[in-house]
């Protein structure tokens, strides 16, 4: 079965700016998760969504950061104005629903780097 | 907060069983443990899990104690391409927050040749 796909790959932009990065989930799996991935830490969970709701986004700083999943199948995370803090990786994950015994499926990322 | 404390790195000969320590102390009966591992510049993978008993899948085998305050995640013939941050972490069954999977640190394991 094909992977949880992200783009773009990296993305380097300067701080006030704004960025958006895509994912598309494995056919099929209802949940979707966005994580944030700082530079020698574990990844921390962002939002998640179950088919198009949001079903946890209290880590997300709403301030700047915002994420939809129209139609409950790819979804966006949008950062508006980037600050340097937020260089980091942004993984995507997915699995079918919201307690899965096998686990989650995660892309490979998105590198961002703020300057 | 991560509940579970790994050490932060391990070395291990290419070859050889390579045994990661996890310590779960606080961990609740219906809590299950589980393992992931993150390979440089990829998302982190699903190794194994378990509640109570020892598992063993096509990856790795993971073992709990009886009193299930820590478990070893073991992968018995470790390659070159097992060098990775490999993830314990605890995970409730369902239902509200303690489903998420929260990462730690981990543990950076090197396999040298």
């Amino acid at each position: 079965e094909a992977g949880v796909a992200q783009s773009p790959r990296y993305k380097i932009i300067e701080k006030r700016q704004s960025v958006a990065f895509w994912c598309n989930p494995i056919s099929g799996h209802a949940t979707l998760y966005w994580y944030q991935q700082i530079l020698g830490q574990g990844p921390k969970l962002l939002i998640q969504f179950q088919n198009n709701g949001v079903v946890d986004d209290s880590q997300l700083p709403k301030d700047r950061f915002s994420a939809e999943r129209l139609k409950g199948v790819d979804s966006t995370l949008k950062i508006q104005p980037a600050k340097l803090e937020d260089s980091a990786v942004y993984l995507c994950a997915s699995s079918l629903d919201l307690s899965p015994p096998g686990g989650y499926t995660f892309g490979s990322g998105t590198r961002l780097t703020v300057v | 907060d991560a509940k579970t404390t790994q050490p932060p790195s391990m070395d291990c000969a290419e070859g050889r069983a390579a045994n990661l320590p996890c310590n779960h102390s606080t961990i609740s009966g219906n809590e299950y443990v589980y393992w992931y591992r993150q390979i440089h510049s990829q998302g982190p993978q699903y190794i194994i899990h378990g509640l109570k008993n020892n598992e063993t899948n096509e990856m790795a085998s993971l073992i709990i104690t009886e009193d299930r305050k820590s478990s070893t995640l073991i992968l018995p013939h470790a390659t070159l391409r097992d060098t990775a941050v490999y993830y314990c972490i605890v995970r409730g069954s369902s239902g509200g927050s303690n489903y998420k999977l929260t990462f730690g640190k981990g543990t950076l394991l090197t396999v040298n040749p």
